[in-house]
């Protein structure tokens, strides 16, 4: 059963303090993998796409990086904001066209 | 900036009825999703939609379960006989011409069958 882990669950980081979390998948049919931002009562809001083992991609203070040999990706904000506090899914897509998320990352941004 | 819309946002049903949620993708997207978030859980992929077919679709997606897209701009999602179990959030999603960008979320629909 593929199966995507998230980790931490949840996350409580002081303002202006950089933080990162794991996303953990099988890496066997990997075709690619998301982040995506899910703000209380809102839509998920897509991040990154990565595809390439070694890709790292960037969005203002947020950066996420790659492994699919290992199976893992990090995904980093620099600084963290009070906007920054949402949850963070991840989501990997295999060959067959499936999509799995993860549970996701709580992140709270303490003022 | 071009969105995903999504009817009703809440539909409140008794359980056997059926139901139809509405989705409007971004206007040149040509991949479509179904997902949905019961209360508490994460979310589950439930259909994946090109070129007029499924192309692929989860083990929750049974026969009570269809999708379509009658006229070229909206995706439907019809719950045949809805149960308790199907009361969830449902996000329809949208993706460009290439398999590999990000997709578009809707705002979702909560469903609440009693």
């Amino acid at each position: 059963i593929l199966n995507v882990e998230q980790s931490p669950q949840s996350l409580h980081v002081q303002e202006g303090d950089s933080t990162n979390f794991t996303c953990s998948f099988p890496s066997s049919n990997f075709y690619a993998l998301h982040w995506y931002r899910w703000e209380t009562a809102k839509s998920p809001e897509a991040l990154f796409v990565m595809t390439l083992n070694g890709d790292e991609k960037k969005k203002g203070r947020i950066s996420a990086t790659l492994n699919t040999k290992e199976g893992y990706s990090y995904l980093y904000i620099k600084g963290s904001q009070p906007e920054d506090s949402a949850t963070y899914l991840c989501a990997l897509t295999n060959r067959d066209d499936k999509i799995i998320f993860g549970k996701g990352t709580r992140l709270h941004i303490l003022p | 900036e071009p969105e995903v819309t999504q009817t009703p946002s809440h539909q409140v049903t008794q359980m056997g009825q059926e139901v139809i949620l509405r989705c409007v993708p971004i206007s040149n997207h040509l991949y479509f999703y179904w997902y949905r978030q019961i209360l508490g859980q994460k979310v589950e992929f439930l259909v994946s939609f090109y070129n007029n077919e499924i192309s692929e679709k989860s083990e929750i997606f049974d026969d009570q379960f269809s999708v379509e897209r009658p006229d070229g701009s909206n995706f439907t999602l019809k719950i045949r006989s809805t149960k308790l179990e199907d009361s969830a959030m449902y996000f329809c999603a949208s993706m460009g011409l290439a398999g590999l960008e990000t997709q578009y979320f809707g705002p979702g629909t909560r469903l609440l069958v009693l």
